[in-house]
């Protein structure tokens, strides 16, 4: 089945406490990007990646890093947690960035730093 | 940069049409978008319009006037099942992130 997986779907933790968010899709999607949805706001992209290896700055990159190594992965990490980025996080990937290409996401993971 | 504005909520009745309007500002234009969500799930593609006109797809149409930049989501035969929110979004140019409007919350009453 195709899919985009993220992994934890739910994480309470303390602030300045490193945590990764992992994502995995399986559909050999070149894009992939992150975005945190806050009520309000809709959804605001922090980070995306063209292919791997190339990584760009999406709409409030900050406190925020992500890598991909590999075609299938794009973990995103929190260096030091801090309570303004409790939010909702969705992955997702489409074949590329062409405006046509709908986008996959994931199930979503509810972060909520203490 | 870009912008994107939609109604934060509209209802509407079991059975019934409902419009969902979406007008934008970018430097460039690659496109709008649709996508559905409902509570506690992830968003999921509608529809994709490039070019003017309307767009269908079974009870869900979407129109684009690329001349005003202004689109919007039709619901035809509204079901319990649509209430959800609806977000449209749009890319200035290829290669280029896609930017989401803040989602219009449909709810649909009997």
């Amino acid at each position: 089945e195709a899919q985009v997986t993220q992994n934890p779907r739910y994480l309470i933790t303390v602030t300045g406490k490193k945590l990764t968010v992992t994502c995995s899709q399986n559909m050999n999607h070149e894009y992939m990007s992150w975005y945190r949805q806050d009520p309000g706001l809709g959804l605001r992209q922090i980070y995306y990646s063209m292919n791997v290896e190339v990584t760009d700055k999406g709409d409030v990159p900050e406190g925020y890093k992500v890598s991909r190594k590999e075609k299938r992965n794009f973990p995103l990490i929190l260096e030091s947690p801090s309570p303004n980025q409790t939010s909702l996080y969705f992955c997702a990937s489409s074949y590329s960035s062409g405006g046509n290409q709908p986008q996959h996401f994931g199930d979503g993971t509810r972060l909520s730093i203490l | 940069g870009q912008s994107l504005e939609q109604p934060s909520e509209v209802t509407a009745v079991e059975g019934a049409i409902v419009q969902i309007n979406c007008t934008y500002q970018t430097s460039g234009f690659y496109g709008l978008s649709w996508y559905q969500q409902h509570d506690g799930g992830a968003p999921t593609f509608l529809s994709y319009n490039a070019l003017d006109g309307l767009e269908e797809t079974g009870r869900f149409s979407s129109f684009l006037s690329r001349s005003d930049s202004y689109g919007y989501l039709l619901l035809q035969e509204l079901q319990m099942k649509d209430s959800a929110s609806y977000f449209c979004a749009v890319r200035d140019r290829g290669n280029t992130p896609l930017v989401f409007g803040k989602g219009t919350r449909l709810s649909v009453i009997a």
